[in-house]
């Protein structure tokens, strides 16, 4: 079973501050994405990758961007934090095509005052 | 872009008694459906994979895909509270089908 894990598990910051989210993955994974999930709303898919370099955008880019930097480590960066983006992220990854699962980790909780 | 709903947003049962979770989906063309279910906002476990319409039996869980009707659901036999937590119903999308969107859930309460 992939193993993903995510840093910080909480954060705080206030708006206007810069902030990077952390995703690891173990199980060499092709693919890896970045979720938000809110009250309301189901997860909402931010960015994804399908290697290192590569970055696709999902459907909820604005505001964030992100970094593949090896096939393990997939980074998301808010420059200019706003209250709007209070929320708990996830990161998932998978080998990719429609019956690969996708596996998650425990979830980041962003506070920005 | 697909859409996913879920019914009903909560739903309380009896330890033991059988509980049924509705998905309905905007586009029958979707191969990918999963069901997950996540403890108090923490991460999210994978409990059934179906892609073809019929039954996927995984343990105490199973899934019921009919495309046609644009529908999926999860029964949960003999449920114990350990069970209480919200159940995600995500279906894939885009040209690989390695993108899914989810439902808000349903948040289950299984009283002792």
């Amino acid at each position: 079973e992939a193993a993903v894990t995510q840093s910080p598990r909480n954060k705080v910051t206030v708006t206007g501050g810069n902030v990077t989210l952390s995703c690891r993955q173990t199980n060499s994974h092709n693919y890896m994405y970045w979720y938000r999930q809110d009250t309301g709303h189901g997860l909402r898919l931010i960015h994804y990758s399908y290697g290192a370099g590569n970055l696709q955008i999902g459907d909820v880019p604005d505001g964030y961007k992100a970094t593949r930097t090896t096939q393990e480590d997939f980074f998301l960066l808010l420059e200019l934090a706003s209250p709007s983006q209070t929320s708990l992220y996830f990161c998932a990854s998978s080998d990719g095509g429609s019956y690969a699962e996708q596996f998650f980790g425990p979830g980041t909780r962003l506070t920005v005052l | 872009q697909q859409k996913v709903q879920q019914s009903p947003e909560s739903l309380t049962v009896s330890e033991g008694a059988m509980a049924s979770l509705n998905c309905t989906f905007s586009d029958g063309t979707s191969n990918n459906f999963r069901w997950y279910r996540q403890h108090s906002a923490k991460g999210l476990e994978v409990l059934v994979s179906i892609f073809s319409d019929g039954e996927k039996e995984e343990g105490r869980f199973t899934a019921h895909l009919n495309r046609a009707n644009l529908h999926v659901s999860l029964h949960i036999r003999e449920p114990q509270p350990s069970d209480s937590a919200v159940y995600l119903c995500a279906v894939g999308y885009g040209s690989s089908g390695n993108k899914l969107i989810f439902g808000i859930g349903t948040l289950l309460s299984v009283k002792p």
